[in-house]
């Protein structure tokens, strides 16, 4: 069965860092592309950014609104995602989701997990 | 970035109705899209992929068509479980969403 956990979410200061992980099993997951996206609390859904597989260079492409601050990165070995936020804003707040594509793809997520909660505050 | 418009934004419909919602792209994007469920609290689930291909152990009432800009969904008998907000996503460089639409039982 697949399955992805994220954690390491919480309550965090605006310009503070946290670092996301998602810890996936039930799959091969060095053959997947991994994504983040994130819901605003009562907002629709956002796409933040995703890796490719080693296979097709383990690249990233983030979102506009996180690029330069936020970073994807893997490690297969593991089977770990990782999402680090840097220079965190209050718009930040949200649930973040890790989502793995399907196979050979990275633009079409058939699992998703559970969310963690991020509170960029004061 | 491609902008997604999806209506109706909230829809209030009897168990047995047909549904359908819909999502305009702001330009083309051949069958580059997706469709998800979220039910209150959980992640959003996959159920459509490229436009009109229903993913694996999602219900037959489940549907779409479409391509170009203009997409349809459709339930095609509602059933209670179907309570949720369902998004259309589209993948054209980079991924954006429609603004999701609200389901809800009359």
């Amino acid at each position: 069965e697949v399955q992805l956990v994220e954690s390491g979410g919480g309550l965090v200061k605006p310009g503070r860092s946290l670092r996301l992980s998602c810890t996936a099993s039930g799959f091969t997951f060095g053959d997947y592309a991994m994504s983040w996206f994130r819901q605003a609390p009562g907002k629709g859904l956002e796409w933040v950014g995703f890796i490719r597989s080693k296979a097709y260079g383990g690249t990233t492409e983030y979102a506009a609104s996180v690029k330069g601050r936020f970073t994807i990165s893997r490690d297969d070995s593991k089977s770990i995602a990782y999402l680090q936020m840097n220079s965190l804003k209050t718009e930040d707040t949200a649930v973040y989701y890790c989502t793995r594509a399907r196979y050979g793809d990275y633009e079409t997520f058939d699992y998703w997990g559970q969310g963690t909660l991020v509170t960029v505050s004061s | 970035d491609i902008q997604m418009t999806q209506s109706p934004s909230s829809l209030s419909a009897s168990v047995g109705d047909r549904v359908t919602i819909t999502c305009q792209a702001s330009q083309d994007i051949s069958n580059y899209l997706n469709w998800y469920q979220q039910k209150p609290g959980k992640a959003p689930k996959l159920l459509i992929y490229d436009a009109s291909n229903l993913e694996t152990g999602v219900p037959s009432r489940f549907s779409g068509s479409g391509s170009g800009t203009d997409f349809t969904f459709t339930i095609s008998s509602l059933q209670p479980e179907d309570i949720a907000t369902y998004y259309c996503q589209q993948y054209d460089n980079p991924i954006t969403f429609g603004q999701g639409t609200r389901l809800e039982i009359k």
